[in-house]
């Protein structure tokens, strides 16, 4: 099976600096999403890793090390509309392009 | 606006009926995906069809059905419905869904299904 692990709530500053970890275990990994989703609302994409490294995308980065079964998402300058869920999933390989999802971490930025 | 269409926006119904959600993929994307949110469980897939034809399956329960048709629009039906089944229901699409041809997913506004 599959188990991924996210902290359930963060909370941060307007303006700073966070960072979102994601650990997993899994058989057959084939590349690792990060959503966002707003309350209520679909999720949408934000990166999607499956080289070992960074990948920066403006105020969002995403890292991924395979070895480890670790990620993290990296958000700078906050801005309060970044509260939000942050959804980590697998993509396992084998049958279809499903994801497994962890349970999301909920961010919340404060002045 | 991700391109994905669902409908309806919301639904009521009563314990031990039959609903069907309905989902429009974006414009030539061949995948589709159902995923079940709830409060207690997170984004748990639940099925997936590629151009017609069943390609993965999850957790979805034998009270739970869906197909795609030739138009790649895609219904999920749930049936003698249960109180546990109240969630958000999410469709999403992407361009292939090959195993071993990761494609990003796009998800539709979902459908919020409340069963009384």
């Amino acid at each position: 099976g599959q188990n991924i692990d996210q902290p359930t709530e963060m909370t941060a500053t307007e303006g700073a600096i966070v960072q979102i970890n994601c650990t997993y275990q899994t058989s057959g990994f084939n590349g690792l999403f990060w959503y966002q989703q707003h309350a209520g609302e679909a999720p949408t994409f934000l990166s999607y890793n499956v080289l070992d490294g960074l990948e920066e995308k403006g105020r969002f980065s995403s890292f991924l090390s395979r070895s480890k079964g670790y990620s993290y998402l990296l958000l700078k300058e906050l801005q309060m509309k970044d509260s939000a869920s942050y959804l980590c999933a697998v993509d396992i390989m084998g049958g279809g392009n499903k994801l497994t999802f962890g349970t999301g971490t909920q961010l919340k930025v404060e002045l | 606006d991700s391109g994905v269409t669902q409908t309806p926006k919301h639904l009521i119904t009563a314990t031990g009926q039959r609903v069907t959600l309905r989902c429009s993929p974006r414009s030539g994307d061949l995948s589709v995906y159902w995923y079940q949110q709830s409060l207690d469980q997170g984004l748990q897939f639940l099925i997936q069809y590629y151009n017609g034809e069943e390609r993965a399956k999850g957790n979805i329960l034998e009270r739970f059905s869906a197909q795609q048709f030739p138009d790649l629009h895609s219904e999920l039906n749930l049936s003698s419905l249960e109180l546990g089944d109240s969630a958000l229901y999410f469709c999403a699409s992407s361009a292939q869904g090959f195993a071993g041809i990761t494609d990003t997913q796009y998800f539709g506004p979902g459908t919020r299904l409340t069963v009384l």
